[in-house]
Parts: structure tokens; C-alpha cells; sequence
């Protein structure tokens, strides 16, 4: 597709419970990134993949967090044992090859977490 | 990773012309600077991007001194639409290397 396609729009979970976002990269793109923006406007990088391969993981929680990239699926960010703190949007972007570090991002999904 | 230093806020009236200053003084050789336009509830959205001296597309003008330590972003005439939070990100043009966001410039444009 011409855009990134992110779901679902809004994700409500208990404290401890399981939340698992999806991401459709935009038809062509070879890499595809998480980030998380909570409040005051912060952007945290969290994870990238170069197709199903991860790229670059400095931000990624490791305790609770993973991703994965796999062909012919949506990519997926996956939180264990959600705490308050994770309520924020996760925003998933993706680029190709060719347009250097110029990234599109998608709508985001809204997880909170009460 | 060079850091970038926005104002927090600026207020503008319609038809009026924006300029948002960014400053990155550590920005490297091979660093790009790039802008994002974010309204409430979505993504950022890519406005422009440049490595030296101005750059224009349809959207807006991004003007980059010989020493590349800042950047100002132009948009001519706002209208209230132009209402967003505006984010000025360095990094290098890899494909795959991630941008770092700063807390960016929320721009409230007035009737």
C-alpha cells in the first residue's frame, strides 16, 4: 500500500497484561522502525528491521519488549506484562533503500495501560 | 548523534510567513537535516529535507548556513491548518539509521 498501516488504532490493557501492535510498511520499503512518544511531545526510537532481519535494537527494552518483521506478514511490536509507564503511542515508520534516512510514519496506535 | 534545539513554541496569524530556527551545532559531515510536521492524533509527517544552502518544494523553504550548525525552516503564508508541533532532526542519510526527534516547535497559527 501507499501508506503505512498501523493496528489497532487504540488498545486498552490491564496492568500485567499482554498488548501487540501491527504494522503494514508501505509496499517496496526495506526497513521498517518503532518508536514511542509519550507525553511533552518525546520520541523514543525503540527497534528497526532491514526486511525480516533486525537492524538496530538500542532502544529497545528487552525485558518485556520484542519485534518482529517476518515476510508476508505485518510486522509486530509485542509488550509482556504491560506496566503504567508503556502508555504512550507507537508510532511504526518504514523507507526504502533509496530514500536515504527520509522515513514515513504511520497514524500510530494508542496503548493504554490502566 | 547531534542534538537539535528548537524553540518550544510560536504564535503566527494567517498569511503570514513562518521561519523556525533550529540549531545543531555538533551536526556532522555526513549528517542530513531533515523536518517533520506532526498534527494532534498522527504520525509525523516529512515536510523537507537538505544538506546545505536552500532547498524548496512545494510545502516549504529550508535555508542551511555555509556552517550547517542551524537551520531555519520557511513556510510561506500559514493558514490555520499550518497549526503542528514542527520537529528538526540530524542524521546521516544511511537508509535504516534512525532519526533522533527533539522536543520540537509548537506552532499555533491565529486567525
Amino acid at each position: 500500500g501507499e501508506e503505512v498501516a498501523q493496528t489497532p488504532k487504540h488498545l486498552v490493557r490491564g496492568e500485567g497484561q499482554k498488548a501487540k501492535l501491527y504494522c503494514a510498511p508501505i509496499k517496496g520499503h526495506s526497513y521498517v522502525f518503532w518508536y514511542q512518544q509519550v507525553l511533552k511531545n518525546e520520541f523514543k526510537f525503540l527497534i528497526s528491521f532491514q526486511n525480516e532481519n533486525v537492524f538496530d535494537e538500542t532502544g529497545m527494552p528487552k525485558e518485556r519488549f520484542s519485534a518482529k518483521c517476518l515476510p508476508n506478514s505485518p510486522c509486530s511490536l509485542e509488550i509482556q506484562a504491560t506496566k503504567l509507564e508503556d502508555s504512550a503511542v507507537y508510532f511504526c515508520a518504514s523507507s526504502r533503500l533509496e530514500s536515504g534516512n527520509t522515513i514515513y510514519f504511520g497514524e500510530g496506535s494508542w496503548l493504554t495501560v490502566v | 548523534l547531534a542534538k537539535t534545539t528548537q524553540p518550544i513554541s510560536m504564535d503566527s496569524y494567517e498569511g503570514q510567513e513562518v521561519n523556525i530556527t533550529c540549531s545543531h551545532n555538533n551536526i556532522a559531515t555526513n549528517d542530513y537535516i531533515t523536518w517533520y510536521q506532526q498534527f494532534p492524533s498522527q504520525g509525523p509527517r516529512f515536510i523537507i529535507q537538505g544538506y546545505k544552502t536552500k532547498v524548496t518544494n512545494e510545502v516549504a523553504s529550508l535555508f542551511i548556513p555555509a556552517d550547517r550548525k542551524s537551520s531555519t525552516l520557511s513556510l510561506p503564508r500559514v493558514s490555520l491548518s499550518d497549526t503542528a508541533v514542527y520537529y528538526c532532526l540530524v542524521g546521516d542519510g544511511n537508509a535504516g539509521n534512525m532519526l533522533t526527534f527533539g522536543g520540537g516547535t509548537r506552532l499555533m497559527v491565529k486567525p
